[in-house]
């Protein structure tokens, strides 16, 4: 079945650490995105790409780093400097042409 | 930028009820897609119903439906007939169609369906 894996689905991590969200798809969609979400706020781009090897920044990158080395692939990684990273954490995919996002299951975060 | 605005955080509605949830966006482009996505307590994201702009017609899914109003920008959702497996966080969104463009979402409504 063609679709989103994101893992693992519950992380903790004391302060100071590094940790990486892994996000796979099997759709053959172009781009892929992260999306962070905490109570009240709905929906946060951190990062997305288009094509391999090239990202751009959302709303909310700073803390945040991500690759795009296959088109499969597009890990995030929370890095020690991320000051509140306790959330909600999903990826997203869609088409060349755009349209609607294809979500994974996400992965909670939480910093001890 | 796109703006997308959810004034509603809660609502309640007897089972078998019609309730409609309220959507305004902000934009100056043309053409462009909406949405409406469901996050039941799963947490998955679904696809409940999409509009393009340039279709005068509402969009029709099922039991789902949209009241689309370009001049307003607005974007409505109605549910008729209720469900219990409706319970959810309903989120709003917004697309350019300007290809890959990522999507603005409002920051939900709580849907609660009351048996």
């Amino acid at each position: 079945d063609g679709g989103i894996t994101q893992s693992p689905k519950y992380l903790f991590r004391k302060e100071g650490q590094n940790v990486t969200l892994s996000c796979e798809q099997n759709l053959n969609h172009d781009a892929m995105y992260w999306y962070r979400q905490d109570p009240g706020q709905g929906l946060r781009l951190i990062y997305y790409s288009q094509i391999v090897n090239d990202f751009q920044k959302g709303d909310i990158a700073e803390g945040y780093s991500v690759s795009r080395e296959k088109k499969e692939s597009f890990p995030l990684t929370v890095t020690s400097a991320q000051k509140n990273p306790t959330a909600f954490y999903l990826c997203a995919s869609n088409p060349l042409w755009g349209g609607e996002l294809f979500f994974g299951e996400g992965s909670r975060l939480t910093v001890l | 930028a796109q703006t997308v605005t959810q004034s509603q955080p809660e609502m309640s509605v007897q089972e078998a009820e019609t309730v409609t949830l309220s959507c305004t966006y902000d934009t100056s482009e043309n053409n462009y897609y909406l949405f409406w996505y469901k996050q039941p307590p799963s947490r998955q994201m679904i696809l409940v119903i999409r509009q393009e702009a340039y279709k005068q017609q509402n969009a029709t899914e099922n039991r789902f439906s949209v009241n689309f109003q370009k001049a307003a920008k607005s974007f409505s959702l109605k549910i008729s007939d209720s469900q219990l497996g409706d319970t959810a966080m309903y989120f709003c969104a917004f697309g350019s169609n300007f290809g890959n463009e990522k999507l603005t979402f409002g920051t939900g409504t709580r849907l609660t369906i009351i048996p």
